[in-house]
């Protein structure tokens, strides 16, 4: 059974272009949130899809959207790359249940020049 | 505000030493909360979690968490370090009840070995 997998592994982007992460949840697995890692930093909350809705969302802006697709599988999509937003993306597969157990793909280390 | 702090960034034992990481977490309820383990360069692997009931939790590769309400605590302990435990480790706090499982994270433990 497959965990939690993400591509691409790495990327390397320029300021202001636009990039697209992917994640494929754990068999059974309906929810998909989406997590940035900073170096050195603890992941922060981007947000989180179900039923192909956008659930709940983290302290992010605009530049920042995803979708879910109608087989639970999620892209993350940042616009306008700023050097800040260098990071690893983490992305969390779980049912929709408040408590349940969230499985973290590898993540997708992005690196904005 | 909620918020998970671990007030040790980093920290240092031999190998067969006790280990004991601190979490404290600030949440309007009782919250489910969780310790994670994080290679070099890897995603996240759950070590335990604690959502109700006894307030010792066991977890996989040998450690144990204690929760203790009166001081909003989730300390992850482990009595004997084996050199594969370094890596970094992150406490981290959900919502109890409703529809949502947002977590928020500490900024983390990194723990060397030594042999």
């Amino acid at each position: 059974d497959a965990g939690v997998t993400q591509s691409p592994t790495h990327l390397i982007k320029t300021r202001g272009q636009q990039v697209t992460l992917r994640c494929s949840p754990k068999s059974g697995h309906d929810t998909v949130s989406w997590y940035q890692q900073a170096l050195g930093q603890g992941p922060q909350f981007i947000f989180q899809y179900y039923e192909e809705e956008e659930r709940q969302r983290g302290n992010f802006p605009d530049r920042f959207s995803g979708h879910q697709f109608p087989n639970y599988s999620s892209e993350l999509n940042v616009n306008a790359l700023l050097l800040g937003d260098s990071a690893l993306y983490l992305c969390a597969s779980s049912l929709w249940l408040a408590g349940e157990t969230q499985y973290f793909g590898p993540g997708t280390r992005l690196l904005v020049l | 505000a909620q918020s998970v702090t671990q007030p040790d960034i980093h920290i240092t034992v031999s190998e067969g030493a006790s280990l004991e990481l601190r979490c404290n977490y600030s949440y309007g309820a009782t919250p489910y909360l969780f310790w994670y383990v994080q290679s070099p360069g890897q995603g996240l692997q759950l070590l335990l979690k604690y959502f109700s009931g006894d307030t010792l939790v066991q977890g996989i590769k040998g450690f144990e968490a204690e929760f203790k309400r009166s001081q909003s605590s989730f300390n992850l302990r482990k009595p004997s370090v084996h050199w594969s435990d370094a890596a970094e480790y992150f406490c981290a706090v959900g919502p109890y009840g409703g529809a949502t499982n947002k977590l928020i994270f500490g900024t983390g433990t990194l723990l060397a070995v030594q042999p």
